[in-house]
């Protein structure tokens, strides 16, 4: 099994809803990532998680929460969100150390996610 | 990390070979070339990576040259189902996150 699953694989909320995006991986990576891709711009890393332990916030907004529950599960928790925040949301996975493939990451389809 | 420079669109006719080039100047010794494939509206995909010369698979080659400041992805005999985007990445062994830069739009036309 070399498939990232994200759910939903769409999303449309308000301002003042609490949502969330799911991602699961059963790879047996330990590392696991959140990206951000706005229309006709390159993906934008959010969030790294390293077993199971946040490693790398890039200055994200605390709307975004992210969650790893597990060694194969990822979740990115919404709430408050504005419009600007509206874009494909990528979960990634890879080995921890990527010392055999270094640029390999294993993406999902993405969550398309629209706030009104 | 090495940023990378590459074309914003290129466009092809069918059955024809593409190369795109992505310039990388200030790579580092331990650093990979990697590139990545997107469709509209899915998660990038990896296609190919190498360190140094030419690595080759069943979807793409890669073309190093010697002082790695360059390289080229090379798609062979193209189909309008090769119309995507195309990311030039230099990474880090290890467990640097990877970061895009703009990619390549290429656009097959039949």
């Amino acid at each position: 099994d070399t498939e990232v699953t994200q759910t939903p694989k769409h999303l449309v909320m308000g301002m003042t809803n609490k949502k969330s995006l799911k991602c699961e991986q059963h790879m047996g990576h330990r590392a696991m990532y959140w990206y951000k891709q706005k229309a006709k711009k390159p993906p934008e890393l959010m969030f790294v998680y390293s077993y199971e332990k946040l490693s790398i916030n890039e200055s994200v907004p605390s709307r975004f929460s992210p969650e790893c529950p597990n060694s194969s599960l990822l979740n990115l928790h919404l709430h408050a969100l504005q419009p600007e925040d509206s874009a494909l949301y990528l979960c990634a996975s890879s080995q921890e150390s990527r010392q055999v493939s270094p640029g390999e990451l294993f993406f999902g389809e993405g969550s398309r996610l629209t706030v009104l | 990390l090495a940023k990378t420079t590459q074309p914003i669109s290129m466009d092809s006719y069918e059955g024809q070979e593409v190369n795109i080039t992505c310039s990388h100047n200030n790579i580092a010794t331990n650093d990979y070339i990697t590139w990545y494939q997107q469709f509209p509206s899915q998660g990038p995909r990896f296609i190919i990576q190498g360190y140094k010369t030419k690595v080759t698979n069943e979807v793409a080659s890669l073309f190093i040259p010697a002082d790695r400041k360059s390289s080229t992805l090379s798609l062979p005999r193209v189909s309008l189902s090769d119309t995507a985007v195309y990311y030039c990445l230099v990474v880090q062994s290890g467990n640097t996150p990877l970061v895009f830069g703009k990619g390549t739009r290429l656009s097959v036309i039949a």
